[in-house]
């Protein structure tokens, strides 16, 4: 199973929306709904910042949001603040009991 | 609150053995789902295996055979035991879960990691 394909750097102005890409195959992000994105600060965990595709879980601000057309999903993070510069993982069921993840972009806030 | 800990990263030659640990509290590793996860340095997450409540594990074409998911009920502990330890298996190990829905469905509940080296 390859890795899913990420831009490695991302860059936006606080306040501004910047988006994310994750492009896979008809077997893992084209194929299920199960696309989940998470925010990694080095030396922490990794943490859950939306799952299935578009939903968010408690605690994770609306201004981020997820989306999905064909192979390639997407993160938005709008009215980017500071505390947003992180590593973005995507991830995607890939059948067979099997996940892939992306290989990561780093977001940087100007 | 649910917390997992791991422990058991280490210095390792390669070919080596080592058994990752990873403690649940506030939450029962023998109903849910447990994976691994890994991070070379520099590189990106990669999941390493899966085990389920009915104790049925999965795992990666690059660790298959050379690696064991299992879990210790009494102790509420999950485990990887890792053998024939190659250079590229150095990472960042964390294990993670999903506390409710499928397990692939989204890790929301990880632990802090903990680091292996393989080296000579």
């Amino acid at each position: 199973q390859s890795a899913l394909t990420q831009p490695p750097s991302a860059s936006g102005s606080p306040g501004q929306s910047v988006t994310i890409s994750c492009t896979g195959t008809s077997s893992d992000v084209g194929g299920y709904k199960y696309v989940s994105w998470y925010q990694h600060h080095p030396g922490k965990a990794p943490k859950l910042m939306i799952y299935e595709v578009s939903k968010r879980p408690s605690g994770v601000p609306d201004r981020f949001s997820g989306s999905k057309s064909g192979n390639t999903a997407s993160l938005t993070v709008s009215g980017l603040q500071a505390e947003d510069e992180a590593d973005y993982y995507c991830s995607s069921y890939g059948g067979s009991n099997n996940v892939v993840f992306g290989g990561g972009t780093k977001l940087t806030v100007l | 609150e649910v917390r997992l800990v791991e422990s058991g990263g280490d210095l390792i030659q390669p070919g080596g053995s080592l058994r990752l640990s990873c403690a649940a509290s506030d939450f029962t590793v023998s109903n849910n789902f447990l994976s691994w996860v890994r991070q070379a340095p520099g590189k990106g997450l990669e999941w390493v295996s899966v085990i389920f409540a009915g104790d049925n594990t999965y795992y990666a074409d690059s660790v298959k055979g050379r690696f064991t998911i299992s879990r210790d009920n009494s102790k509420n502990t999950l485990y990887l035991q890792m053998n024939s330890l190659r250079v590229e298996d150095t990472a960042v190990y964390y294990c993670a879960s999903r506390l409710e829905g499928l397990w692939f469905g989204g890790f929301d509940c990880w632990g802090q990691g903990t680091r292996v080296t393989v080296s000579s």
